[in-house]
Protein backbone atom coordinates (compact mmCIF):
# COMPACT_ATOMS: atom_id res chain seq x y z
CA UNK A 1 0.00 0.00 0.00
CA UNK A 2 1.37 3.64 -1.17
CA UNK A 3 1.57 5.38 2.25
CA UNK A 4 3.47 9.01 2.55
CA UNK A 5 4.55 9.85 6.23
CA UNK A 6 4.25 13.26 7.36
CA UNK A 7 5.10 14.62 11.41
CA UNK A 8 1.52 16.14 12.25
CA UNK A 9 3.66 19.12 14.39
CA UNK A 10 2.53 21.57 15.14
CA UNK A 11 5.91 22.87 13.99
CA UNK A 12 6.62 26.17 15.40
CA UNK A 13 8.70 28.71 13.91
CA UNK A 14 9.86 32.11 14.80
CA UNK A 15 9.21 34.84 11.89
CA UNK A 16 12.06 35.13 9.38
CA UNK A 17 13.69 31.66 10.20
CA UNK A 18 13.71 29.12 8.21
CA UNK A 19 11.05 26.26 8.15
CA UNK A 20 11.76 22.70 7.09
CA UNK A 21 8.92 20.50 6.60
CA UNK A 22 9.61 16.56 5.87
CA UNK A 23 7.95 13.53 3.84
CA UNK A 24 9.17 10.32 3.70
CA UNK A 25 6.72 7.57 1.13
CA UNK A 26 6.97 4.55 0.89
CA UNK A 27 6.18 3.80 -2.83
CA UNK A 28 9.79 3.32 -5.14
CA UNK A 29 7.73 3.43 -8.25
CA UNK A 30 6.59 7.29 -7.24
CA UNK A 31 7.98 9.43 -9.96
CA UNK A 32 6.53 12.92 -9.04
CA UNK A 33 6.31 15.00 -5.52
CA UNK A 34 3.88 17.75 -4.26
CA UNK A 35 3.36 20.45 -1.59
CA UNK A 36 -0.28 21.76 -1.11
CA UNK A 37 -0.45 24.24 1.77
CA UNK A 38 -3.91 24.59 3.34
CA UNK A 39 -5.56 26.79 5.39
CA UNK A 40 -7.98 25.77 7.80
CA UNK A 41 -11.15 25.62 6.17
CA UNK A 42 -10.13 25.89 2.59
CA UNK A 43 -9.07 24.01 -0.08
CA UNK A 44 -5.61 22.98 -0.82
CA UNK A 45 -3.00 25.23 -3.15
CA UNK A 46 -0.51 23.76 -4.93
CA UNK A 47 3.01 25.84 -3.98
CA UNK A 48 5.58 23.46 -5.51
CA UNK A 49 6.09 19.96 -7.46
CA UNK A 50 9.87 18.40 -8.16
CA UNK A 51 10.63 15.48 -10.10
CA UNK A 52 14.24 14.98 -10.13
CA UNK A 53 16.96 14.34 -7.30
CA UNK A 54 17.74 17.87 -6.01
CA UNK A 55 16.73 20.86 -5.19
CA UNK A 56 14.10 23.23 -6.74
CA UNK A 57 13.68 26.60 -5.68
CA UNK A 58 10.66 29.12 -6.51
CA UNK A 59 10.69 32.18 -4.25
CA UNK A 60 11.15 31.62 -0.63
CA UNK A 61 10.42 28.00 -1.56
CA UNK A 62 12.97 24.99 -2.14
CA UNK A 63 11.74 21.75 -2.64
CA UNK A 64 13.92 18.71 -1.82
CA UNK A 65 13.98 15.03 -3.49
CA UNK A 66 16.45 12.23 -2.51
CA UNK A 67 14.73 8.91 -4.24
CA UNK A 68 17.23 6.94 -2.60
CA UNK A 69 16.03 7.70 0.40
CA UNK A 70 12.83 8.34 -0.44
CA UNK A 71 12.66 11.16 1.62
CA UNK A 72 10.83 14.77 0.05
CA UNK A 73 11.21 18.11 1.85
CA UNK A 74 10.06 21.83 1.36
CA UNK A 75 12.21 24.49 3.01
CA UNK A 76 10.55 27.72 3.31
CA UNK A 77 12.93 30.80 4.01
CA UNK A 78 11.98 33.98 5.48
CA UNK A 79 8.90 32.49 7.27
CA UNK A 80 5.86 34.79 7.19
CA UNK A 81 3.11 34.65 9.92
CA UNK A 82 0.88 34.15 6.40
CA UNK A 83 3.10 30.64 6.21
CA UNK A 84 1.03 29.74 8.86
CA UNK A 85 -1.01 26.64 7.85
CA UNK A 86 -1.30 22.83 7.14
CA UNK A 87 1.59 21.67 4.60
CA UNK A 88 0.59 19.01 2.69
CA UNK A 89 2.96 16.28 0.60
CA UNK A 90 2.10 14.01 -2.31
CA UNK A 91 3.08 11.52 -4.29
CA UNK A 92 2.27 10.27 -7.76
CA UNK A 93 3.73 6.64 -9.71
CA UNK A 94 3.40 8.62 -12.79
CA UNK A 95 2.21 6.51 -15.54
CA UNK A 96 -1.59 6.42 -14.80
CA UNK A 97 -4.22 8.05 -14.31
CA UNK A 98 -5.25 7.38 -10.55
CA UNK A 99 -4.54 10.19 -7.99
CA UNK A 100 -2.05 11.63 -5.39
CA UNK A 101 -1.10 9.52 -2.23
CA UNK A 102 -1.09 12.84 0.52
CA UNK A 103 0.33 12.65 3.52
CA UNK A 104 -1.67 13.99 6.81
CA UNK A 105 -0.16 16.77 6.73
CA UNK A 106 2.08 19.41 8.89
CA UNK A 107 1.11 22.18 10.95
CA UNK A 108 3.22 25.18 10.77
CA UNK A 109 2.84 28.33 12.84
CA UNK A 110 5.18 31.22 12.44
CA UNK A 111 5.32 33.09 15.80
CA UNK A 112 5.60 37.23 15.29
CA UNK B 1 -8.09 29.73 -8.95
CA UNK B 2 -8.04 27.15 -11.52
CA UNK B 3 -11.80 27.85 -13.01
CA UNK B 4 -13.31 24.85 -10.80
CA UNK B 5 -16.76 25.08 -8.56
CA UNK B 6 -18.23 22.71 -6.72
CA UNK B 7 -21.71 22.66 -5.45
CA UNK B 8 -23.39 22.49 -3.29
CA UNK B 9 -20.67 24.55 -0.62
CA UNK B 10 -22.30 23.34 2.34
CA UNK B 11 -25.38 20.26 3.24
CA UNK B 12 -26.85 18.68 5.88
CA UNK B 13 -28.81 15.48 5.21
CA UNK B 14 -29.79 12.40 6.72
CA UNK B 15 -29.02 8.85 6.62
CA UNK B 16 -30.54 6.72 4.05
CA UNK B 17 -31.15 9.60 1.24
CA UNK B 18 -29.17 10.01 -1.90
CA UNK B 19 -26.83 12.83 -2.43
CA UNK B 20 -25.17 14.28 -5.14
CA UNK B 21 -21.88 16.46 -5.57
CA UNK B 22 -21.03 18.19 -8.87
CA UNK B 23 -17.87 19.67 -9.50
CA UNK B 24 -17.66 21.74 -12.72
CA UNK B 25 -14.42 23.13 -14.62
CA UNK B 26 -14.03 25.41 -16.93
CA UNK B 27 -10.42 24.63 -18.35
CA UNK B 28 -11.13 22.06 -20.66
CA UNK B 29 -9.06 19.48 -18.37
CA UNK B 30 -8.88 16.09 -19.16
CA UNK B 31 -8.52 14.10 -15.68
CA UNK B 32 -11.04 14.84 -12.73
CA UNK B 33 -11.19 13.44 -9.07
CA UNK B 34 -12.96 13.37 -5.94
CA UNK B 35 -11.26 13.39 -2.54
CA UNK B 36 -12.55 13.52 0.77
CA UNK B 37 -10.80 14.94 4.17
CA UNK B 38 -11.26 13.72 6.81
CA UNK B 39 -9.27 14.50 10.84
CA UNK B 40 -6.15 11.96 11.35
CA UNK B 41 -6.62 10.70 7.28
CA UNK B 42 -5.91 13.68 5.13
CA UNK B 43 -7.17 13.34 1.81
CA UNK B 44 -8.06 10.12 0.25
CA UNK B 45 -9.07 9.29 -3.22
CA UNK B 46 -12.79 8.45 -3.89
CA UNK B 47 -13.12 7.88 -7.81
CA UNK B 48 -11.53 10.00 -10.63
CA UNK B 49 -12.03 10.03 -14.76
CA UNK B 50 -9.65 10.08 -17.43
CA UNK B 51 -12.69 11.17 -19.95
CA UNK B 52 -15.79 11.52 -21.29
CA UNK B 53 -17.58 7.98 -19.55
CA UNK B 54 -14.14 6.71 -18.30
CA UNK B 55 -14.24 6.47 -14.88
CA UNK B 56 -12.31 4.60 -11.92
CA UNK B 57 -12.14 3.81 -8.37
CA UNK B 58 -9.94 4.98 -5.79
CA UNK B 59 -8.66 4.33 -2.30
CA UNK B 60 -12.24 5.05 -0.63
CA UNK B 61 -15.15 4.13 -2.85
CA UNK B 62 -17.39 1.74 -1.18
CA UNK B 63 -21.17 3.51 -1.20
CA UNK B 64 -19.87 6.19 -3.48
CA UNK B 65 -20.44 6.64 -7.42
CA UNK B 66 -19.70 8.89 -9.97
CA UNK B 67 -20.31 9.84 -13.69
CA UNK B 68 -19.04 12.11 -16.55
CA UNK B 69 -21.12 13.11 -19.35
CA UNK B 70 -19.56 15.83 -20.24
CA UNK B 71 -15.81 16.91 -19.62
CA UNK B 72 -16.80 20.19 -17.60
CA UNK B 73 -18.68 17.99 -15.02
CA UNK B 74 -17.98 15.07 -12.88
CA UNK B 75 -20.75 14.03 -10.49
CA UNK B 76 -20.27 12.38 -6.87
CA UNK B 77 -23.37 10.26 -5.67
CA UNK B 78 -23.91 9.28 -2.40
CA UNK B 79 -26.55 6.21 -3.18
CA UNK B 80 -27.71 6.35 0.60
CA UNK B 81 -25.95 8.58 3.15
CA UNK B 82 -24.24 6.97 6.19
CA UNK B 83 -22.95 9.05 9.23
CA UNK B 84 -19.47 7.78 8.17
CA UNK B 85 -19.54 9.68 4.89
CA UNK B 86 -19.91 12.90 6.69
CA UNK B 87 -16.70 14.46 5.29
CA UNK B 88 -15.54 17.78 3.53
CA UNK B 89 -15.07 16.64 -0.40
CA UNK B 90 -12.69 18.46 -2.83
CA UNK B 91 -12.93 18.04 -6.23
CA UNK B 92 -9.67 18.26 -8.23
CA UNK B 93 -8.50 18.29 -12.20
CA UNK B 94 -5.46 17.72 -14.30
CA UNK B 95 -4.42 18.23 -17.54
CA UNK B 96 -2.11 15.17 -17.70
CA UNK B 97 -1.30 12.04 -15.78
CA UNK B 98 2.02 12.38 -16.69
CA UNK B 99 2.46 15.36 -14.64
CA UNK B 100 -0.43 14.98 -12.54
CA UNK B 101 0.07 18.82 -11.24
CA UNK B 102 -3.77 18.65 -9.64
CA UNK B 103 -5.68 21.40 -8.77
CA UNK B 104 -8.50 21.76 -6.31
CA UNK B 105 -11.93 22.70 -5.71
CA UNK B 106 -13.34 24.91 -3.30
CA UNK B 107 -14.64 21.95 -1.67
CA UNK B 108 -18.25 21.03 -0.18
CA UNK B 109 -18.90 20.31 3.35
CA UNK B 110 -21.28 17.38 3.72
CA UNK B 111 -23.11 16.70 7.11
CA UNK B 112 -24.98 13.17 7.44
CA UNK B 113 -27.08 12.76 10.73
Amino acid sequence: QKEVEQNSGPLSVPEGAIASLNCTYSDRGSQSFFWYRQYSGKSPELIMFIYSNGDKEDGRFTAQLNKASQYVSLLIRDSQPSDSATYLCAAHSGGGADGLTFGKGTHLIIQP
Amino acid sequence: DAGITQSPRHKVTETGTPVTLRCHQTENHRYMYWYRQDPGHGLRLIHYSYGVKDTDKGEVSDGYSVSRSKTEDFLLTLESATSSQTSVYFCAISESSTTDTQYFGPGTRLTVL
